[in-house]
């Protein structure tokens, strides 16, 4: 059981530069969750999805866009890379209701040159 | 807008004391809170978690304890070992189907 993995660990992009951080969950969760993290601070939501099919914005989603493929995978894709989006990305997911915790992936390191 | 917040940003713990980190929210509407412990290089990880309709909720080595009443919430380390330094993050649910919003976290440091 691999819980959420999270495709690549690190990457280094020029500013400009497109990619798709992947997220995968084998817990069959409905709702899944991007995450942004920045030095020194807690995590800030960019985009979640409640079921498949669904998307909505967070906290902080300028600058991105999301794609749930289908039940296990949320994508995260950044179209046009900028410095400010250097952080560390992280992906959770989670089972409906509200009395229920969310399960995080290892991260990916995001620099943006 | 709503936020949820930590006192400290650094906690020092001396081995084998007991630590208490301490967390406050201002979103009336959050029922559901829970404890995430981060090491370095890693993703959250879940520690605890605690209901609107409790006040206290005890685990291995940890207590949650919240009040409602001046929207305060605390965990509480017995016995803080090494493995214990990390950064803690306090996090509320508000919503009918349950994303978090995060604090910004208290780095715990275990002294010898």
């Amino acid at each position: 059981n691999a819980g959420v993995t999270q495709t690549p660990k690190f990457q280094v992009l020029k500013t400009g530069q497109s990619m798709t951080l992947q997220c995968a969950q084998d817990m069959n969760h409905n709702s899944m969750y991007w995450y942004r993290q920045d030095p020194g601070m807690g995590l800030r939501l960019i985009y979640y999805s409640a079921s498949e099919g669904t998307t909505d914005k967070g906290e902080v989603p300028n600058g991105y866009n999301v794609s749930r493929l289908n039940k296990r995978e949320f994508s995260l894709r950044l179209e046009s890379a900028a410095p400010s989006q250097t952080s560390v990305y992280f992906c959770a997911s989670s089972a409906s209701g509200t009395n229920t915790e969310a399960f995080f992936g290892q991260g990916t390191r995001l620099t943006v040159v | 807008g709503e936020s949820v917040g930590l006192h400290l940003p650094t906690l020092s713990v001396q081995e084998g004391d007991n630590s208490i980190i301490n967390c406050a929210y201002s979103n009336s509407a959050s029922d559901y809170f829970i404890w995430y412990k981060q090491e370095s290089g890693k993703g959250p990880q879940f520690i605890i978690d605690i209901r609107s309709n409790m006040d206290k909720r005890q685990g291995q080595r940890v207590t949650v304890l919240l009040n409602k009443t001046v929207k305060h919430l605390s965990l509480q380390i017995a016995a803080t070992q090494p493995g214990d330094s990390a950064v803690y993050f306090c996090a509320e649910r508000g919503d009918s189907w349950g994303k978090l919003q995060f604090g910004a976290g208290t780095q715990v440091v275990v002294t010898p």
